[in-house]
């Protein structure tokens, strides 16, 4: 089975400045997808960045990129000119490479999550 | 483009009442289907997941079950509700093929008292 860590379970930073949030996990699988979720206060799930295991590119998204060490199974997520928007709890989240859809039904796209990590961005 | 609905936003139960939590998802077909339980602000739990119209797969037995009476509606039931059912109730959907990405509803604040 799959575990997601996410040491951190608060931080905060500076408005303008820049945070990295960390996420280690835990895996026998080569091929996988791993992704940060967003929290906001209305508490909808958004999507952040995803990153797909057989990439060694680093995944960035604008403001927000990771760093992808798939030896160590780290994930962390770096937010740059952090803004109070990003004010959120994060998720770090693994999925499993889905497997081709069979009869008796597997996990198909079945997302593992960390705890989450509550970033807070002052003024 | 895609959407996804969940109603009730918000709802209070007495233990032992009935539930049931629909989600709907527009603009897409054939979609999988996920039912999420959040409790006490922190990790999402995976309750459901439904590849297609009446297929189920529990991951977490409990007291409640879900079913998939058309191919994007997915609904969330209990019959008879336990205080520690009480959480935030998230649905998600994913692309059958071509993506691996899930996307949430806005989610159900359910309290059971």
């Amino acid at each position: 089975a799959q575990t997601v860590t996410q040491s951190q379970p608060e931080m905060s930073v500076q408005e303008a400045e820049t945070v990295t949030l960390s996420c280690t996990y835990d895996t026998s699988e080569n091929n996988y997808y791993l992704f940060w979720y967003k929290q906001p206060p209305s508490r909808q799930m958004i999507l952040v960045i995803r990153q797909e295991a057989y990439k060694q590119q680093n995944a960035t998204e604008n403001r927000f990129s990771v760093n992808f060490q798939k030896a160590a199974k780290s994930f962390s997520l770096k937010i740059s000119d952090s803004q109070l928007g990003d004010t959120a709890m994060y998720f770090c989240a693994f999925m499993k490479h889905a497997p081709i859809m069979n009869a008796g039904g597997t996990s198909y796209g079945k997302l593992t999550f960390g705890q989450g990590t509550i970033l807070t961005v002052h003024p | 483009s895609q959407t996804i609905h969940q109603w009730p936003a918000t709802l209070v139960q007495p233990v032992g009442s009935p539930l049931s939590l629909e989600c709907t998802v527009e603009g897409t077909s054939n979609p999988n289907l996920y039912w999420y339980r959040q409790a006490a602000g922190r990790g999402l739990q995976l309750l459901f997941y439904s590849v297609g119209i009446g297929q189920i797969s529990s991951e977490v037995p409990q007291n409640l079950s879900a079913s998939r009476p058309q191919d994007r509606q997915f609904i969330l039931s209990s019959k008879k509700l336990l205080l520690s059912d009480s959480g935030f109730y998230l649905c998600a959907w994913k692309a059958r093929v071509g993506t691996d990405t899930q996307y949430f509803g806005p989610g159900t604040r359910l309290t059971v008292l």
